[in-house]
């Protein structure tokens, strides 16, 4: 059984870094082809996918966010962390961490959502 | 970047209605789209994948059409449980896209 949960904080101010964790189970990143990735929704819009990571390392990244993204894995503990460098309020979001079964394959398992806002 | 559009954004049907959301997409994506229905406070669940491929779990009534870039999401008779927001997704290629989302409520 696959499950997803993303943790970080609820609230960050303005410039500062923002880290989310994913951690997941029932799959492994040592498995080729799999990947997992970050979608984010601010409060009553869209959804907005942000970055990929595949289990060789390969990142994918918004280029509309560019440089402000980063994300990593660690496999041996069943995590990828997302960083969103000097967030500002349009980064209030929930963050979604998802994964990807194969190459070029839909996220087909969810973690619930982390809400964050970005406020002083 | 391919972009992705819904229409209609918003959509207002009744119990036992059939129902069609059509997604374009700026470019052509083969057959790589995916649909997603989200209820409010929770995460996306995929639909169907590969454009017409039903998720395991996922009822029948639910069904997908097209291929490269015009694509529709048809439910076949509504049920209480289906009035949510729906979204289609490119994966041809990076940067994966949404569509902007289609609300499906009661009229």
């Amino acid at each position: 059984q696959i499950t997803l949960k993303e943790s970080g904080p609820m609230l960050v101010k303005p410039t500062q870094t923002l880290t989310l964790t994913c951690r997941f189970s029932g799959f492994s990143l040592y498995t080729s082809g799999v990947g997992v990735g970050w979608i984010r929704q601010p409060p009553g819009k869209a959804l907005e996918w942000l970055a990929f990571i595949y289990w060789d390392d390969d990142k994918r990244y918004s280029p509309s966010l560019g440089a402000r993204l980063t994300i990593t894995k660690d496999t041996s503990r069943r995590e990828v962390v997302l960083t969103v460098s000097t967030v500002g309020p349009a980064d209030t979001a929930t963050y979604y961490c998802a994964h990807q079964y194969s190459i070029r394959d839909a996220f087909d398992f969810w973690g619930p959502g982390a809400m964050v806002t970005v406020s002083s | 970047d391919i972009q992705m559009t819904q229409s209609p954004s918003t959509l207002s049907a009744s119990i036992g209605d059939r129902v069609t959301i059509t997604c374009r997409a700026s470019q052509d994506v083969d057959t790589w789209l995916a649909w997603y229905q989200q209820k409010p406070g929770k995460a996306p669940k995929l639909l169907i994948y590969k454009a017409s491929t039903l998720e395991g779990g996922v009822p029948s009534r639910f069904s997908g059409s097209g291929s490269g870039t015009k694509f529709t999401l048809t439910i076949s008779s509504l049920q209480p449980d289906d009035f949510a927001t729906y979204y289609c997704q490119q994966y041809e290629n990076f940067p994966y896209a949404f569509g902007q989302g289609t609300q499906l409520d009661f009229k």
